[in-house]
Order: structure tokens, then C-alpha cells, then sequence
């Protein structure tokens, strides 16, 4: 079993739709969050990084942790076709500065 | 645009074969890390560096090496390369505890 299970999808949804993506995993070192957005011959890009349990809001990303329950969220709001990509969860534990990522969800978003 | 210049984007070469791929971290990051995307093992961590000091290793083969120069840049040695190795070679960098920013990385094909 992996320690980031992510749905690899693809997931295709219409204009304007809200999106939901999640991650689950299952050590519980992790403790800083991360979401990045690659687009297809690009590198990750950084979209979302938090620490403590809760939600986090940046434009029409919001980032949802619950470390209780070993499972993090990324929603987008308003989706537009430019956010047809994949999105891959990444966390690192407090001691460690590796990155483990989800194997990523790829997202289309149909005009 | 992360900040992070990897180079070359793209190298062609034969099995058994020996490839070095460059990195330049953003300005005033320490930390750098090297990490391999493949379509069956996604995002995988290989290697970091901070301020010219190995860091951290995964699951990096013997074939492989890297380093950082004293002007912060890095370079990741793949040798007596094989079919296998074919993949995406991301380069990442960061200072410190912050999250990391990956460049647009270097499509390695083996033939």
C-alpha cells in the first residue's frame, strides 16, 4: 500500500463547477500539506501549503486538512478550462524535507 | 515561472551510457532536490543538497550521483544507463522550511 493514495481519475466536469480532490494517507508524521497543479510538459507549480488541521483559502482554491482522519482536500471553485491539469498532493514530515506525492489526479474541465 | 532553470529539456541517448542533468535553484535557496517521475512509480525522491552538503537520499540507485557547487547549482549523474531509466527528472529548491519549487525538469528517453 502506498503512503498517498490519490485517485487517479481523470475527473471531467463542465465550466463553472465546483471540484473536489482528496488525498488520504497513512503516516501520521506528515505534517505540512501541499497541492501542486502540472500542466502536461511543465514542472509542479505550487499551488496550496498548510500545516494544521482546518481550511485554507487562496482565490478559488480552498485547501482542507483533517489529520484526524488522515485526509486532505483541495476544492475549485468556478473551474475554468484552464485548469485542465494534473493535481498532485505532496507531504513531508516535520523531521524529513522529502516530498511524498499522490500519484495525482488528472482534471478536465469542458468548455 | 518557478525561478528554478533546469537544463537540458530534453536528452536522447543510448543504453550504458553516461548523462549529466544541470540544475540552478532559485535566488537565495539553499536546499535542492532531485526527484524522477515515471508513468508507474509518479513522483519520486531521489536526492537533496543544502548548501553543497548531501541532505537527504531515497531510493536513488548506485549508478546515480549528484552534487551542488559552491554557486549553489547542482547537477544529477545518471550512468550506464538503462531502458528503465527513461523518465522526467524534476529539480526542486527551497530555503529554509519553506516548500519547494520545481523547475520544468528534463525528459530523459533511452534508446
Amino acid at each position: 500500500q502506498k503512503e498517498v493514495e490519490q485517485d487517479p481519475g481523470p475527473l471531467s466536469v463542465p465550466e463553472g463547477a465546483i471540484v473536489s480532490l482528496n488525498c488520504t494517507y497513512s503516516n501520521s508524521a506528515f505534517q505540512y500539506f501541499m497541492w501542486y497543479r502540472q500542466y502536461s510538459r511543465k514542472g509542479p507549480e505550487l499551488l496550496m501549503y498548510t500545516y494544521s488541521s482546518g481550511n485554507k483559502e487562496d482565490g478559488r482554491f480552498t485547501a482542507q486538512v483533517d489529520k484526524s482522519s488522515k485526509y486532505i482536500s483541495l476544492f475549485i471553485r468556478d473551474s475554468q478550462p484552464s485548469d485542465s491539469a494534473t493535481y498532485l498532493c505532496a507531504m513531508i514530515s516535520n523531521a524529513g524535507n522529502m516530498l511524498t506525492f499522490g500519484g495525482g489526479t488528472r482534471l478536465m474541465v469542458k468548455p | 515561472d518557478s525561478g528554478v532553470t533546469q537544463t537540458p529539456k530534453h536528452l536522447i541517448t543510448a543504453t550504458g551510457q553516461r548523462v549529466t542533468l544541470r540544475c540552478s535553484p532559485r535566488s537565495g535557496d539553499l536546499s535542492v532536490y532531485w526527484y524522477q517521475q515515471s508513468l508507474d512509480q509518479g513522483l519520486q525522491f531521489l536526492i537533496q543538497y543544502y548548501n553543497g552538503e548531501e541532505r537527504a537520499k531515497g531510493n536513488i540507485l548506485e549508478r546515480f550521483s549528484a552534487q551542488q557547487f559552491p554557486d549553489l547549482h547542482s547537477e544529477l549523474n545518471l550512468s550506464s544507463l538503462e531502458l528503465g531509466d527513461s523518465a522526467l527528472y524534476f529539480c526542486a529548491s527551497s530555503a529554509s522550511n519553506q516548500p519547494q519549487h520545481f523547475g520544468d525538469g528534463t525528459r530523459l528517453s533511452i534508446l
